[in-house]
């Protein structure tokens, strides 16, 4: 049972808009803690996909946006395409324990 | 370009010990920190550890403080962790990667990762 809570599956057909939500708590998202979200393509490595809330690294394109308020998060995509069907993982800090977290993922499926 | 590059995994049996390794190259690695995450196969993601940049802090997860131990060598532009006492539930890939961000405070992420490499816990 992770954390930061993801919902297991979202899809979407290409074109369209599919948020993926990160609820937390009062001891890690609640308590100001930046999130971050990862992509993991089939068979690699994640890969940052927006850090600090809102902010995307060089060459993540503008489809991808971030977002928090209070206790949750959400990642938004776009303009779906059939190369952003992946796992996303949303990541934050909890001092209770005092630990860094991963959500347990959210597979995005294009239709 | 930033390269991380994970070695060292394989199957061990119960009880068994690993190390693994990670090479990095395309950036001056003496000026990051840097952890060990891990992925069970058909699951999500841990973070096990991380170090900074002289070795003198480091973080453990609960699940594998006592047991793994996170260090590195700046000359060599490599970072190691040191798994003993293995068990079945250690078995996962297990990635190195860049942290950034302020990490006394919490705020601290994962930049840059490697491919992983898999370590099998089995009799």
């Amino acid at each position: 049972q992770s954390v930061l809570t993801q919902p297991p599956s979202v899809s979407g057909a290409p074109g369209q808009r599919v948020s993926i939500s990160c609820t937390g708590s009062s001891s890690n998202i609640g308590s100001g803690y930046d999130v971050y979200w990862y992509q993991q393509l089939p068979g690699t490595a994640p890969k940052l996909l927006i850090f600090a809330n809102t902010n995307r690294p060089l060459g993540v394109p503008d489809r991808f946006s971030g977002s928090r308020s209070g206790t949750s998060a959400s990642l938004a995509v776009t303009g779906l395409q059939a190369e952003d069907e992946a796992y996303y993982y949303c990541q934050s800090y909890d001092n209770s324990p005092r630990s860094w977290v991963f959500g347990g993922g959210t597979k995005l499926t294009v239709l | 370009q930033v390269q991380l590059v994970e070695s060292g995994g394989g199957l061990v049996k119960p009880g068994g010990s690993l190390r693994l390794s990670c090479a990095a190259s395309g950036f001056d690695f003496s000026d990051y920190y840097f952890g060990w995450i891990r992925q069970p196969p058909g699951k999500g993601l841990e973070w096990l550890s991380i170090i900074t940049t002289s070795g003198a802090s480091i973080y453990y997860a609960d699940s594998v403080r006592g047991r793994f131990t996170i260090s590195r060598d700046n000359a060599k532009n490599s970072l190691y962790l040191q798994m003993n006492s293995l068990r079945a539930e250690d078995s996962a890939v297990y990635y190195c990667a860049r942290v950034r961000g302020y990490c006394a405070g919490g705020n601290c992420y994962l930049d840059s990762w490697g491919q992983g490499t898999l370590v099998t816990v089995s009799s």
